[in-house]
């Protein structure tokens, strides 16, 4: 069952940074959050993982608060290719899967 | 890296007939997983192999999906028969392990279209 919270749609101009939300207030200290997109007729792609210290990776940067209550995906300049929808998924100890909300759909305005 | 192959891509049939999908996981990873994705929905787990054993199939509706991958490198998935709700993409990943960090790489999928 859905453990995170994420808007359903967000807009961003292109060559403009996007922070993407994402509340999961039920978080154990054992789970791992993770982000993956889909873009248009495509699979999932995975975009970033964390723990408890923010990360960094070529293509995006994960803030996680200090509590683990929530978590933001930082798109640090958008293009039109980053048009996509945004899931936020925590992994939990002896789960197999990842459970896939809805997500968040970003529009990339150009 | 060449990343998971699916085929078909695209797949049309009518209600009561049978569709098998193929998937080829990333050379090395143990685990592979298909999912279902209905329009306008998440990927919703319908299996998960770990090389050629089933680790879950608690979503997967056993009247009439079934699932194999015996030499724990590729694996298909069937459909028989179908029902006009089977309407979906139907994703295939694979990871090399299970653990929290391991991510899943997934295939484009096949859309299935039942008439």
């Amino acid at each position: 069952d859905a453990k995170t919270t994420q808007p359903n749609s967000m807009e961003s101009n292109e060559e403009e940074p996007v922070h993407l939300p994402c509340n999961h207030s039920t978080i154990s200290g054992t789970d791992y959050i993770h982000w993956y997109r889909q873009l248009p007729s495509q699979g999932p792609e995975y975009v970033i993982h964390g723990l408890t210290s923010n990360v960094n990776n070529r293509m995006a940067s994960l803030a996680i608060a200090e509590d683990r209550k929530s978590s933001t995906l930082i798109l640090h300049r958008a293009t039109l290719r980053d048009a996509a929808v945004y899931y936020c998924i925590l992994r939990e100890t002896g789960a197999n899967n990842l459970f896939f909300g809805t997500g968040t759909r970003l529009t990339v305005i150009p | 890296e060449a990343g998971v192959a699916q085929s078909p891509r695209y797949k049309i049939i009518e209600k009561r007939q049978s569709v098998a999908f193929w998937c080829n996981p990333i050379s090395g990873h143990a685990t592979l997983y298909w999912y279902q994705q209905i329009l306008g929905q998440g990927p919703k787990l319908l299996i998960q192999f770990q090389n050629n054993g089933v680790v879950d199939d608690s979503q997967l509706p056993k009247d009439r999906f079934s699932a194999e991958r015996l030499k724990g490198v590729d694996s298909t998935l069937k459909i028989q028969p179908a029902k006009l709700e089977d309407s979906a993409v139907y994703l295939c990943a694979s990871s090399l392990g299970t653990g929290l960090r391991q991510p899943q790489h997934f295939g484009d999928g096949t859309r299935l279209s039942i008439l």
